[in-house]
């Protein structure tokens, strides 16, 4: 059973970055699309982005010119930097898994159980 | 602004049927897939590749899809489906970028 899991600081000081990385057990790194999806509270989920395996991204053009993925195969890890925060960032942070389906479509099977950022002096 | 649309909030009595609809050009092009989310709790995969449930799913769970509108059907809605259901696609420019709909939230009476 693939599972993941996010680490980082719960707050963030506005301006500063945001630093994140998600942890994947039980299935290997390679292949798949791993992703960042941010709800904010009350809110409805926003896909941040997306880096395949081989180190390609892809990026929500909101958030592109702040938003940097890197994946970490030898540790099983993918992370999540987003620059200049603020308090309009403060959100869950959830990292999943992403599958391109049968007509190229993209969805996410896994999810870890998420993480609140908040951004705050 | 979300470029799929949802119906903010639907009811259903226990154990009739329920259509949670998602509009949006992209559909016309991929399909939808459908979550649900329970408070505190990160969403869960019920319907990908328009009518696939994974493992674990009950089959009271299908998804349709006509023209620009994707549906997600609870057949026999039960009180623990009470929850935010949210689809997700392509976005409509054909860009490798994913949208998803502002949500429903499903109250089982």
């Amino acid at each position: 059973q693939v599972q993941l899991q996010e680490s980082g600081p719960g707050l963030v000081k506005p301006s500063e970055t945001l630093s994140l990385t998600c942890t994947v057990s039980g299935g290997s790194i390679s292949s798949y699309y791993w992703s960042w999806i941010r709800q904010p509270p009350g809110k409805g989920l926003e896909l941040i982005g997306y880096i395949y395996y081989s180190g390609s991204t892809n990026y929500n053009p909101s958030l592109k010119s702040r938003v940097t993925i890197s994946v970490d195969t030898s540790e099983n890890q993918f992370s999540l930097k987003v620059t200049s925060v603020t308090a309009a960032d403060t959100a869950v942070y959830y990292c999943a898994r992403g599958l391109v389906g049968v007509n190229h479509n993209y969805y996410f099977d896994y999810w870890g159980q998420g993480t609140l950022v908040t951004v705050s002096s | 602004s979300s470029e799929l649309t949802q119906d903010p909030a639907v009811s259903v009595a226990l154990g009739q049927t329920v259509r949670i609809t998602c509009q949006g050009d992209s559909l016309r092009r991929y399909y939808a897939s459908w979550y649900q989310q329970k408070p505190g709790q990160a969403p869960i995969l019920v319907i990908y590749d328009k009518n696939n449930r994974p493992s674990g799913i009950p089959d009271r769970f299908s998804g349709s899809s006509s023209g620009n509108t994707a549906s997600l059907t609870i057949t026999g809605a039960q009180a623990e489906d009470e929850a935010d259901y949210y689809c997700n696609s392509r976005d409509s420019s054909g860009n490798p970028h994913v949208v998803f709909g502002g949500g429903t939230k499903v109250t089982v009476l």
